[in-house]
């Protein structure tokens, strides 16, 4: 069964810290990964995504890795902003069709305090 | 929102009454989804289009139907809402298939009672 598993579910940092959000699946076969990011009461936004011949992938202060071997993602956050609360939404795409079958994580919340 | 918008934005309607959910781009993208999001669940596709009239259905399409007459719009029908469809439902588009890139819209929250 295709599943995207992400951990923590849910996690509380204080401004200024790092962090690192986990994300693990078992789709197949892999087309890429992306990383989203959801604010509160509004749509997902693209962070990275990522290619099976991609092992990392940066955006400002969101690094993103992927151990295709594995099958597990990470996204780490430097010197987080309270503007980084949100929702972060890992999705795999799987196949190689235009059928638009990605399959999401139920996500990370990230609550950042100053 | 990469020029989507949806209409309405919230919604409260009555078990048994047909609902339109209408999805707007200005983007000329090919492809347009329908998403559903729930508590304890990831995005769930409901329906996509790969261009005018050309739609098929996803994961959790049942109770469900679209239509797709012009390449801006896309619309979400409920034929009879029942609680179970209670949900926030997102729109998407991208230029491409599965590979590319999707942008998301702001999202319509619908409440079924």
């Amino acid at each position: 069964k295709n599943q995207v598993e992400q951990s923590p579910q849910s996690l509380i940092i204080l401004e200024g810290k790092n962090c690192t959000l986990q994300c693990n699946y078992t789709v197949s076969p892999f087309s890429n990964l992306r990383w989203y990011k959801q604010d509160t009461g509004r749509g997902p936004v693209s962070l990275t995504i990522m290619t099976f011949s991609e092992n990392t992938k940066s955006n400002g202060r969101y690094t993103a890795t992927l151990d295709a071997d594995t099958k597990q993602s990470s996204l780490h956050i430097t010197a987080s902003q309270l503007s980084d609360s949100a929702s972060y939404i890992c999705v795999v795409g799987g196949g190689s069709s235009n059928t638009g079958k990605l399959i999401f994580g139920q996500g990370t919340t990230l609550q950042v305090k100053p | 929102d990469a020029g989507i918008t949806q209409s309405p934005r919230h919604k409260v309607t009555e078990t048994g009454t047909p609902v339109t959910l209408r999805c707007h781009q200005t983007e000329n993208h090919r492809y347009m989804y329908w998403y559903r999001q729930d508590p304890g669940h990831g995005l769930r596709l409901i329906h996509y289009s790969y261009g005018v009239k050309d739609t098929d259905k996803g994961e959790v399409s049942d109770g469900y139907s679209v239509s797709r007459s012009k390449t801006e719009d896309f619309l979400l029908t409920l034929e009879s809402a029942t609680s179970s469809q209670t949900s926030v439902y997102f729109c998407a588009i991208s230029f491409g298939g599965s590979s590319n890139e999707q942008f998301f819209g702001p999202g319509t929250r619908l409440t079924v009672l």
